[in-house]
């Protein structure tokens, strides 16, 4: 167990429509990244906060948004959903800012877009 | 931007034998790191080399880090079942805060 909770574990929803993916990190973490992984792309970084502000975006679509809130939970937004969007949206944390950093992951949410 | 290259994507061995794993970067790395990821799992952090030509060593796993740092690789001797699973490289440049990781090497076992 890393310490790292997403939730829901597991998402089904039609295309067009909207989710929101939840992270808790690591108790004392301040850094939070969000990872998309299919089979084709393999691990892609979306985006980091740090203590609730944006530190380094990756490749996030606009109809994608992000936010850390004071107790430093995160959630990833992904509107107008398409087929495209099903895969499998890791959360991850760290202690510090900078990547230097060990990073643990979550389980995953799994999504699929039908 | 920063490119991470891995390479083999997959390797298949017989339980016994030696498995490598190559990353490369497009530019020069402040540090990489290895993580695994069981099928079925998540990723988890193996190692992690910031110094040009480190080694470092855990168990049957060697990690190299090359001269130039934009190179890195991953030596696993007399492979296990237990090492299923897929090794990824990330590698973070300069002040980039951003850890790009590598595609992934998927390893098979056969017992």
């Amino acid at each position: 167990d890393s310490g790292v909770t997403q939730t829901p574990k597991h998402l089904i929803t039609a295309t067009g429509q909207r989710v929101t993916l939840r992270c808790s990190p690591r108790s004392g973490d301040l850094s939070v990244y969000w990872y998309q992984q299919s089979l084709d792309q393999g691990l892609q970084f979306l985006i980091q906060y740090y203590n609730g502000e944006e530190r380094a975006k990756g490749n996030i679509l606009e109809r994608f948004s992000a936010q850390q809130f004071p107790d430093l939970h995160s959630e990833l937004n992904l509107s107008s959903l398409e087929l495209g969007d099903s895969a499998l949206y890791f959360c991850a944390s760290s202690a510090g800012q900078i990547s230097g950093n060990t990073i643990y992951f979550g389980e995953g949410s799994w999504l699929t877009v039908v | 931007g920063q490119q991470v290259m891995q390479i083999p994507q997959y390797q298949h061995v017989q339980e016994g034998e030696d498995f490598t794993t190559y990353c490369n970067s497009s530019t020069t790395l402040s540090n990489i790191q290895w993580y695994k990821q069981r099928p079925g799992g998540h990723p988890v952090f193996l190692i992690q080399l910031v110094k040009s030509g480190e080694v470092k060593k855990q168990k049957r796993l060697t990690f190299q880090f090359g001269e130039a740092k934009k190179n890195s690789s991953l030596h696993i001797t007399a492979t296990q079942t237990t090492d299923v699973g897929t090794y990824f490289c990330a590698g973070r440049g300069g002040s980039n805060y951003k850890l790009t990781f590598g595609k992934g090497t998927l390893l098979t076992v056969n017992p």
